[in-house]
């Protein structure tokens, strides 16, 4: 069985500052893993994946996630907080290429102040 | 339409009433999903289609809830006698088969008072 965990609900962070969403993940298999993002009053939308290959896969607007088998992470970061980046980001798990579903964590909500 | 569309976007319903969801795909996506957004809950995965099939059903949380999906297209998710712990956003999602690329409608809001 496979599962996400994002650590903290809620990160607050300046504007300018660095952003570092948890994301820890538990499967039998290796892995394929996302992150999505959800807007003030929008759908989810696809920040990024790992499938194979490179383990550190960069995304939209300046986010990165770098894959951790040793550690089972796979951590979101953006270097410099933007007042747009203010949003609901989830992590995300799947087991196989052949469109089962995507197993989701909890939700991270991410404020940004200036 | 160019994304995913679900309607009703808002329905209250009372306890105890059948409730209708819709969820129209982007034209060609051949997998669809159903996954149920609670507050504090994330997104918890109901069902999947793969066309007119639904391999997986794991996720649906009792028997009063049903979901099926015609000619590859366009998918209903039932819920039979809505309960208030049914209150929830139900989110449809498409894709075409890249791995893990969903997209998502706007979710329909259910409230059962």
């Amino acid at each position: 069985a496979q599962s996400v965990t994002q650590l903290g609900s809620h990160v607050s962070v300046s504007e300018g500052a660095l952003v570092l969403l948890r994301c820890n993940y538990s499967s039998s298999v290796p892995p394929y893993l996302f992150w999505y993002v959800q807007y003030p009053n929008q759908g989810l939308q696809l920040l990024l994946k790992y499938t194979t290959g490179a383990t550190l896969v960069k995304g939209i607007n300046g986010f990165e996630a770098e894959f951790k088998k040793s550690e089972t992470s796979f951590h979101l970061t953006k270097p410099s907080a933007h007042m747009s980046d203010a949003a609901e980001y989830f992590c995300a798990v799947s087991s196989n290429q052949a469109g089962t579903a995507l197993i989701f964590g909890k939700g991270t909500t991410l404020s940004v102040s200036s | 339409g160019a994304g995913v569309s679900q309607s009703p976007s808002n329905k209250v319903t009372e306890k105890g009433k059948d409730v209708e969801l819709r969820c129209d795909p982007i034209s060609g996506h051949t997998a669809l999903y159903w996954y149920r957004q609670s507050l504090g809950q994330g997104l918890e995965f109901l069902i999947y289609f793969q066309g007119n099939s639904a391999p997986d059903k794991s996720g649906l949380p009792s028997d009063r809830f049903s979901a099926e999906r015609t000619g590859g297209s366009v998918s209903t998710l039932t819920i039979q006698r809505t309960q208030q712990e049914d209150s929830a956003v139900y989110l449809c999602a498409s894709s075409s088969g890249t791995v893990g690329t969903l997209h998502f409608g706007n979710g329909t809001r259910l409230t059962v008072t």
